[in-house]
């Protein structure tokens, strides 16, 4: 079992939906857990980060945590073609563990 | 305010050869991970160091691989007698604080090719 899963994708969804991103790890003691997004070529840009469980907002972007069901998830309201991209869940236990990431096609 | 800078961008190496990839991290930063992506894969954590130390490798190649942070200059990952399988991305990270700080910046990158 990998330690951080996602969906590969490509999801798409037009512009100004929501678009939902789900993440799962193996790790119960995982202790924070991050979004990173990366554009074909480029470097991952960390976007959120959440310790507790629940939601935590930062403009467009929500982030989710369940720890019971080691799920988290990232939500981007009025999605915008700008933000077609891959989206990277990290979580740190002992190490960083990284997902395969999820590309996101946000159709004008 | 200069981010986190990696060179050569682009390395091409034969097989057998040496690579060398540099890392300098954001000012203020003292703490540097490397990082490998290869296609499909994600990105997978190799080593992270604190300036003359390496504080965990657990995800380094035992062989052929080795990282340095020196007190003076950028990091170093060094690949001995690169194979094909080696070629990638690899991406380096800094952070202020230590490896529980939330804030890790990533440099653009050095992609490595072995022919």
């Amino acid at each position: 079992q990998k330690e951080v899963e996602q969906n590969s994708g490509p999801l798409s969804v037009p512009e100004g939906a929501i678009a939902s991103l789900n993440c799962t790890y193996s790790d119960r003691g995982s202790q924070s857990f991050f979004w990173y997004r990366q554009y074909s070529g480029k470097s991952p840009e960390l976007i959120m980060f959440i310790y507790s469980n629940g939601d935590k907002e930062d403009g467009r972007f929500t982030a989710q945590l369940n720890k019971a069901s080691q799920y988290v998830s990232l939500l981007i309201r009025d999605s915008q073609p700008s933000d077609s991209a891959t989206y990277l869940c990290a979580v740190k236990g002992n190490q960083f563990y990284f997902g395969t990431g999820t590309s996101l096609t946000v159709i004008p | 305010n200069a981010g986190v800078m990696q060179n050569p961008r682009h390395l091409v190496r034969r097989r057998g050869q040496e690579a060398r990839l540099r890392c300098s991290p954001m000012k203020g930063h003292s703490h540097v991970y490397w990082y490998r992506q290869l296609p499909e894969e994600g990105l997978k954590f190799m080593v992270y160091l604190q300036k003359e130390n390496i504080i965990d490798e657990s995800g380094m190649p035992k062989e052929r691989f080795s990282a340095e942070f020196p007190k003076e200059g950028p990091s170093i990952l060094r690949i001995q007698q690169v194979v094909r399988g080696d070629s990638a991305a690899y991406f380096c990270a800094s952070s202020q604080e230590g490896f529980s700080s939330y804030e890790q910046y990533f440099g653009p990158g050095t992609r490595l090719t072995v022919t």
